[in-house]
């Protein structure tokens, strides 16, 4: 069965300083994707990054890289230079190659403080 | 504001009461998704609609619960006889076509479910 495991329920951070979070997942398939999300007080789920299963280069977007070692099944969560307006909780998922829609399956997330 | 849109934001019933909550997708979205998300977990799919079908179902989604998707638009979740344990967080999502395109999911900003 298709797993998403977070091990650290917090994390604390200097701002400007980086940070990785921690995501390692469990699957069958050959092909999925892997998400990282963050999720504000408000409750919105913010799209942040993403990484196919055959991309062989690690993704990256503006501050945030993924640092994906297809081997270990690991996919952690990079953020440089971390702000205070990243304090929030961040969810790693993975979708399921089911028809192709985005059926995700979401760890059980970190919460990430950063102090000023 | 172009982005899914979810009312009402937060809601209190009393046990035994049913509740609706609406969600409006991105216009043009072909894909819609529910998902429940409790404290301190990340959210678990609930179900998916392709234009006005649902095409799948969670076993989390007992008989107590129906969503609709009329014309392909708007979705509406309903759950009768609310018990304690339905308290949560439903998150709505949407997506196009590219379903493997990794930043076309969008998620709303949830429905806080509280039965008292």
């Amino acid at each position: 069965a298709q797993k998403i495991t977070q091990t650290q329920p917090g994390m604390f951070v200097q701002e400007k300083e980086a940070v990785t979070l921690d995501c390692t997942y469990d699957t069958s398939d050959q092909s999925y994707g892997l998400f990282w999300y963050k999720q504000p007080s408000s409750g919105e789920m913010i799209f942040l990054i993403y990484q196919g299963s055959y991309d062989e280069q690690n993704a990256t977007e503006g501050r945030y890289s993924l640092n994906f070692q297809k081997a270990r099944k690991s996919a952690n969560l990079v953020i440089s230079a971390s702000q205070l307006g990243d304090s929030a909780m961040y969810f790693c998922a993975m979708r399921r190659p089911s028809g192709g829609y985005n059926k995700l399956i979401f760890g059980a997330g970190t919460r990430l403080a950063v102090h000023p | 504001d172009t982005g899914v849109s979810q009312n009402p934001r937060h809601k209190i019933t009393k046990r035994g009461q049913n509740v609706t909550f609406r969600c409006d997708p991105i216009s043009e979205h072909n894909r819609l998704y529910w998902y429940r998300q409790t404290l301190g977990q990340g959210p678990e799919f609930l179900t998916y609609f392709q234009n006005e079908a649902q095409l799948e179902k969670s076993r989390l989604l007992s008989d107590r619960f129906s969503a609709e998707r009329p014309k392909g638009s708007f979705s509406t979740l309903e759950i009768q006889r609310t018990e304690q344990g339905d308290s949560a967080m439903y998150l709505c999502a949407s997506s196009d076509l590219q379903g493997y395109s990794g930043n076309t999911i969008y998620f709303g900003e949830g429905s806080w479910l509280t039965v008292v």
